[in-house]
């Protein structure tokens, strides 16, 4: 157990649609990151948040937004889905950034 | 930018020893990481090198050379439960952010 919850497991929807990923980062990480996996692919990162703030942003659609809240938690908003955005979505926490500790996912299935 | 290439996929048999690749070209560098991730698994972390030479860490090693952009995964003993993928990544100087590549795919063999 990484010490990293994620919430839902499993989500399935239709095109169109919003949904909202939730995730609880280790007990004192100030960092939680968030990343894309598609089928067969490798990981692409989203977004990172530091303590509230958000600190970069990698290849994330402006159909997705994310926001860190005071108690650390973390939640990745998807709207306007489509079928290509079915994926596994996985946060990860780090103190340091060297060493990124992830959630078991979230897999989003868009029918 | 940052871009990482690790080969596909390997494949091995039970017991033996197997080096995984990673040749990277970014625009900053300040480590290079390696993850493991079963089908339908999280990453996990494996071994971190922010200095040229070898890291162990039991039955794994990882190696990294700056100076040819380059580092591997060295797995021994191998055992039917590190059928895995496998990814090196990248962190920028600020931390901001793991660019990971593709992952290679290790098949191990009875």
């Amino acid at each position: 157990d990484s010490g990293v919850t994620q919430t839902p497991k499993h989500l399935i929807t239709a095109t169109g649609q919003r949904v909202t990923l939730r995730c609880s980062p280790r007990s004192g990480d100030l960092s939680v990151y968030w990343y894309q996996q598609s089928l067969d692919q490798g990981l692409q990162f989203l977004i990172h948040y530091y303590n509230g703030e958000e600190r970069a942003k990698g290849n994330i659609l402006e159909r997705f937004s994310a926001q860190q809240f005071p108690d650390l938690h973390s939640e990745l908003n998807l709207s306007s889905l489509e079928l290509g955005d079915s994926a596994l979505y996985f946060c990860a926490s780090s103190v340091d950034g060297d060493i990124q500790y992830f959630g078991a996912g979230t897999r989003l299935s868009v029918l | 930018g940052q871009s990482l290439e690790q080969p596909s996929e390997v494949t091995a048999v039970e017991g033996a020893i197997v080096q995984m690749n990673c040749t990277y070209q970014t625009s900053g560098f300040y480590g290079l990481s390696w993850y493991q991730q079963h089908d339908g698994g999280a990453p996990t972390f494996l071994s971190y090198n922010a200095l040229d030479g070898l890291e162990e860490t039991g039955r794994f090693s990882s190696f990294l050379s700056r100076s040819d952009s380059y580092g591997y995964l060295l797995l021994q003993e191998l055992q039917m439960k590190d059928s895995a993928s496998y990814f090196c990544a990248v962190r920028d100087n600020a931390g901001n952010m793991l660019t990971f590549g593709g992952g290679t795919r290790l098949m191990v063999k009875p």
